[in-house]
């Protein structure tokens, strides 16, 4: 079974910049996770898919930060503009049906962010 | 509101020894609490989770977790330490109302051959 599959693996911008991401969860997946990790922290959510609508987002600074997920398959994640503060690893994670904490998640490689 | 800590920022076990790497936590609910593990450069892979039963949860790469309800803890434990098992850990809890994951800063553990 192929994992949850993240694109790029790295990314160096400047500040002010603009950048995306991309996320392609386990097949059959219905729920997806984007993680913001700074390094020495744990990871905090941003957004929460169900399918294509949106479950939380609670945390996701929606000045800069947006995200879709359209066709409930794949997502992007993009930041624009960009600043210091947002250099961090942005991690996305999947599970079956989200339908409780008992949902196991599984999360891809990450997406490791500079901002210059 | 959720918490979970974990107080030991590294752990150094001697290959062969036991090991222990602590968390607790803080809930108004039930506790769902889990364990993750991340080797470098790779993404966060689930050891084991506690949603309720038995108190001795066994996990991957035998792994095992203890939750104690009146210490509200969930240590991580393994009998026999690897190399391999070298990694950083993260504990992680929700409660039974409230289905997001709180996650720990992470416990970087070093097995020493």
């Amino acid at each position: 079974e192929a994992g949850v599959a993240q694109s790029p693996r790295y990314k160096i911008i400047e500040k002010r910049q603009s950048v995306a991401f991309w996320c392609n969860p386990i097949s059959g997946h219905a729920t997806l996770y984007w993680y913001q990790q700074i390094l020495g922290q744990g990871p905090k959510l941003l957004i929460q898919f169900q399918n294509n609508g949106v479950v939380d987002d609670s945390q996701l600074p929606k000045d800069r930060f947006s995200a879709e997920r359209l066709k409930g398959v794949d997502s992007t994640l993009k930041i624009q503009p960009a600043k210091l503060e947002d250099s961090a690893v942005y991690l996305c994670a999947s599970s079956l049906d989200g339908s409780g904490i008992t949902d196991t998640q599984y999360f891809g490689p990450g997406t490791r962010l500079t901002v210059l | 509101a959720q918490s979970v800590a974990q107080p030991e920022d590294q752990v150094n076990v001697a290959e062969g020894n036991p090991l222990t790497v602590k968390c607790t936590y803080s809930v108004s609910g039930n506790p769902y609490l889990f364990w993750y593990v991340q080797y470098p450069n790779r993404g966060l892979q689930f050891l084991l989770k506690y949603i309720t039963g038995d108190n001795l949860v066994k996990g991957s790469y035998g792994f095992e977790a203890e939750f104690n309800k009146s210490q509200t803890s969930f240590h991580l434990k393994k009998p026999s330490a690897l190399v391999s098992d070298s990694a950083l850990y993260f504990c992680a809890v929700s409660e039974d109302s409230n289905y997001q994951l709180i996650w720990g800063a992470g416990t970087k553990l070093i097995i020493k051959p």
